[in-house]
């Protein structure tokens, strides 16, 4: 079974230039999730979406960012324009339905190490 | 709101030692908790999980029990192998493990042979 995907890993930019990321979860996961690792922290929840709803996004600093998930599978997450505090590595994942008691069983992908200058 | 809260590292031992690592809780109603694991190079993967207090979860020789009265999570293992250095993350999900995971600052395992 095919994991999490995500591009790019890598991405540097300027402050005040924009920035997308991409996500492909596992087939078959209804929820998925965008994550922001700033270094020596963990996790910190973004967004949520089951299917192509947003369940969450009650910590997405709306004013710089954005996601969409069109179609219930694909994701995207902008950041436009960046700052130097948004380094950091975004993490998607995904996992079964929130009505399937197996949701908080989440599978990560590799992630996208963002550097802004 | 939600919030985790698990020892700082690094945390240094020899194989074979026994290892614990402290995670405490704050939540409101009943949470799912959850230790992922991070190894060197590799991307965030679930440990172990429990839904419910008393629940202990257990996986490769690491056990965590969920401990509704002091608020608690701690990571457990008896005899621990190089292979076990990583990084670990204490976590908790509300909403019957639904919402969105809210993690600890995680706490980095160094085993020396």
């Amino acid at each position: 079974e095919a994991g999490v995907a995500q591009s790019p890993r890598y991405k540097i930019i300027e402050k005040r230039q924009s920035v997308a990321f991409w996500c492909n979860p596992i087939s078959g996961h209804a929820t998925l999730y965008w994550y922001q690792q700033i270094l020596g922290q963990g996790p910190k929840l973004l967004i949520q979406f089951q299917n192509n709803g947003v369940v969450d996004d009650s910590q997405l600093p709306k004013d710089r960012f954005s996601a969409e998930r069109l179609k219930g599978v694909d994701s995207t997450l902008k950041i436009q324009p960046a700052k130097l505090e948004d380094s950091a590595v975004y993490l998607c994942a995904s996992s079964l339905a929130r009505t399937s008691g197996r949701a908080g069983e989440q599978y990560f992908g590799p992630g996208t190490r963002l550097t802004v200058t | 709101g939600n919030s985790v809260t698990q020892m700082e590292g690094p945390v240094t031992l020899s194989e074979e030692a026994f290892l614990t690592i402290n995670c405490t809780y704050t939540a409101t109603g009943y949470p799912s908790l959850f230790w992922y694991v991070q190894y060197p190079g590799e991307g965030l993967q679930l440990l172990l999980k429990a839904t419910k207090a008393d629940d202990k979860g257990s996986n490769k020789g690491f056990e965590a029990t969920y401990r509704k009265e002091t608020t608690s999570f701690h990571l457990e293992k008896g005899s621990v192998q190089v292979s076990d250095s990583a990084v670990y993350f204490c976590a908790l999900s509300s909403g019957g493990g639904a919402d969105g995971l809210t993690f600890g600052k995680g706490t980095h395992l160094i085993i020396q042979p």
